[in-house]
């Protein structure tokens, strides 16, 4: 299985703040590289395919970028409703593997 | 509207099987596949398996000897069954309606399914 390393595990910023968020796969997933947000308590909504496509309602301020095994989510001026965990998830190969998060607080 | 909504039991025993139902309004099952999804507390999801819009199956080669998935496009439902239950199958189980690739567009609520006698 292809394995999905996040950094970092946690994250404090402060709001207006640019923070970013890597993922590296074990091998080359040719960009089918998903990111995740994951608020508390709510299920994990899609916000980001095929390594730097917006999904649909997803506020520009967020995007992706990578190639080949290493990938970021970006956030740009970081707002209060941004407070979630982030998970990235190849699509390349089955079965389809997750990172394990990055929790994302305000300082 | 697209709406995938799980059900099933939240306790089940160890050894036992696991039977949950995806609910899906506002799409097609003949259109879109459903992944099941699970994520113990605190940690990363696991892709589960897949039910294919056209009705093939894929399964994570780590559980596919305990797992089932099948449906019931009259009803709008896919079900999932596991048997051998465990304490380290503990979590949330989501279903999820996914893209041609694997991605997955959108989610349910999920289920809270704690193994324990």
């Amino acid at each position: 299985d292809i394995q999905m390393t996040q950094s970092p595990a946690s994250l404090s910023a402060s709001l207006g703040e640019t923070v970013t968020i890597e993922c590296l796969a074990s091998e080359d997933i040719y960009s089918n590289l998903a990111w995740y947000q994951q608020k508390p308590g709510k299920s994990p909504q899609l916000l980001i395919y095929y390594a730097n496509s917006l999904n649909d309602g997803v506020p520009s301020r967020f995007s992706g970028s990578g190639s080949g095994t290493q990938y970021s989510l970006k956030i740009n001026s970081l707002q209060s409703e941004d407070v979630s965990i982030y998970f990235c998830q190849q699509n390349y190969d089955s079965p389809n593997t997750f990172g394990a998060g990055t929790k994302l607080e305000l300082k | 509207q697209v709406q995938l909504k799980e059900s099933g039991p939240g306790l089940v025993q160890p050894s036992e099987t696991l039977s949950l139902t995806c609910t899906v309004s506002g799409f097609s099952l003949t259109s879109y596949s459903v992944s099941w999804v699970r994520q113990p507390s605190g940690k990363g999801p696991e892709w589960m398996g897949r039910m294919w819009y056209d009705g093939d199956t894929a399964y994570n080669s780590a559980l596919k000897s305990r797992l089932s998935i099948s449906r019931d496009t009259s009803k709008n439902q896919v079900f999932l069954k596991m048997n051998s239950l465990q304490t380290d199958d503990t979590g949330t189980y989501y279903c999820t309606r996914d893209g041609k690739t694997g991605i997955l567009f959108g989610w349910g609520q999920g289920v809270m399914v704690t193994v324990s006698s």
